[in-house]
This record gives C-alpha cells, sequence and structure tokens, in this order.
C-alpha cells in the first residue's frame, strides 16, 4: 500500500530558484491538501483541491501555486523561492462524503518533503 | 468559526505513567474530532476520530479519547506511557462544510516525551 507518496523528500535551493514538488495517491480520494509544517505553528493549509479541476487558496497560499494534475496527483510550485519558505510540506489526501455539512474521513498524509532555501 | 486549542505544547511523562494530552474545540455544530501522532521524520497517522456513536473511542496502540460535549472537549488518554510513544500529537476538527472539502483544522500539536 503505497498511500501518500511524495517527492522528493529532501532539497535544497537558492533564493530566486523555482521548484515543484509532486504528490500522488493511490486511493481514489476527492480531496488533495498542502501544508506546511514549521516549528510552534503545527499544519498550516496552503492549498487544497477538493476535486479534479478544482483548487482553493488555503491559510498560506502566497508565494505558491498549485495544479490538480488529474484524480491522483497534486503538485505544488515555488516559483520564487524564499528563505521564507524553508519548511517541511506535506501532501495529504481524503474521501469526501459529498453529504451533510461535516465529512468523517480521516486525511492520509505523506512523509513529508524537507525543503530548504539558503 | 471552529478552532482547536491544544493545552500545553509539551508534555513529559515517565514509562508507565498515565498520559493526558488535551484538546478542546469550538464548533457552532457537533463536530467530527481527529486525533494524529506524527512520529519524527514522518507524515501525520491517524489514532482514533470520533464522528458519531460512542462519546469513548478506542484507537490504535492502546490510546483513547472521549468527546464530551459539555466541555467541548476530546482528550486523549493511555493508561501507561511506552517508550515508543513519543512523539507529537495533534487534535484535528473537521470543518463545517467539509462534506464536499474534507478539510480539516489541526492544534498546534503536543510533543510528548517519555522519560525512562
Amino acid at each position: 500500500n503505497a498511500g501518500v507518496t511524495q517527492t522528493p523528500k529532501f532539497q535544497v535551493l537558492k533564493t530566486g530558484q523555482s521548484m515543484t514538488l509532486q504528490c500522488a495517491q493511490d486511493m481514489n480520494h476527492n480531496s488533495m491538501y498542502w501544508y506546511r509544517q514549521d516549528p510552534g505553528m503545527g499544519l498550516r493549509l496552503i492549498y487544497y483541491s477538493a476535486s479534479e479541476g478544482t483548487t482553493d487558496k488555503g491559510e498560506v497560499p502566497n508565494g505558491y501555486n498549485v495544479s490538480r494534475l488529474n484524480k491522483r496527483e497534486f503538485s505544488l510550485r515555488l516559483e520564487s523561492a524564499a528563505p521564507s519558505q524553508t519548511s517541511v510540506y506535506f501532501c495529504a489526501s481524503s474521501d469526501t462524503p459529498g453529504q451533510g455539512f461535516l465529512s468523517n474521513q480521516p486525511q492520509h498524509f505523506g512523509d513529508g518533503t524537507r525543503l530548504s532555501i539558503l | 468559526a471552529q478552532s482547536v486549542t491544544q493545552l500545553g505544547s509539551h508534555v513529559s511523562v515517565s514509562e508507565g505513567a498515565l498520559v493526558l494530552l488535551r484538546c478542546n474545540y469550538s464548533s457552532s455544530v457537533p463536530p467530527y474530532l481527529f486525533w494524529y501522532v506524527q512520529y519524527p521524520n514522518q507524515g501525520l497517522q491517524l489514532l482514533l476520530k470520533y464522528t458519531t456513536g460512542a462519546t469513548l473511542v478506542k484507537g490504535i496502540n492502546g490510546f483513547e479519547a472521549e468527546f464530551k460535549k459539555s466541555e467541548t472537549s476530546f482528550h486523549l488518554t493511555k493508561p501507561s506511557a511506552h517508550m515508543s510513544d513519543a512523539a507529537e500529537y495533534f487534535c484535528a476538527v473537521s470543518n463545517f462544510g467539509s462534506s464536499n472539502t474534507g478539510k480539516l483544522i489541526f492544534g498546534q500539536g503536543t510533543t510528548l516525551q517519555v522519560k525512562p
């Protein structure tokens, strides 16, 4: 069971460089998410995609773009990396019931990409 | 707006002692609640969840949590801590309107240290 796969696992960039973080899930989930995790700040949602073909901003979208390539894949792009974007990035996916007000489905996480920007 | 507060960013217990990690939420509707665990250099894993039914929920690795609506709490407990329980723990609430998005609101996390 692969679950959610993120690549690469580690990356070092220079300020101003661009990069795309890749994420793929094999659980046929509708929704996918990108988070960043920083010490003392928990998880912060960058972007999410509720279904194939749709994307929406989360809590901290500035400096990032996303693409929901198909149902399996959701990529995160840094167009011009800044030191403030040094973080651990997590991709997650979940099924969505589409009924009622709340989802009872948990999110499934990848192992993260550790990104350092010098 | 819904929110989650985890009381105590760091909790330290001795091996064999009771583990209690606190989580309080605010929500305008009865929420769905989750606890996740994150081991070093790994992603988050689901420990347990409360949706409907029994308010005492049992999860993996001997953890359980009780939903108390009157106290707006969902504290995580384990009777006897093991060294392998050392990790970061996150409480999360299902966001209003999440049936179509699956969005969760996460607490800030609590790091559990287990001393030998």
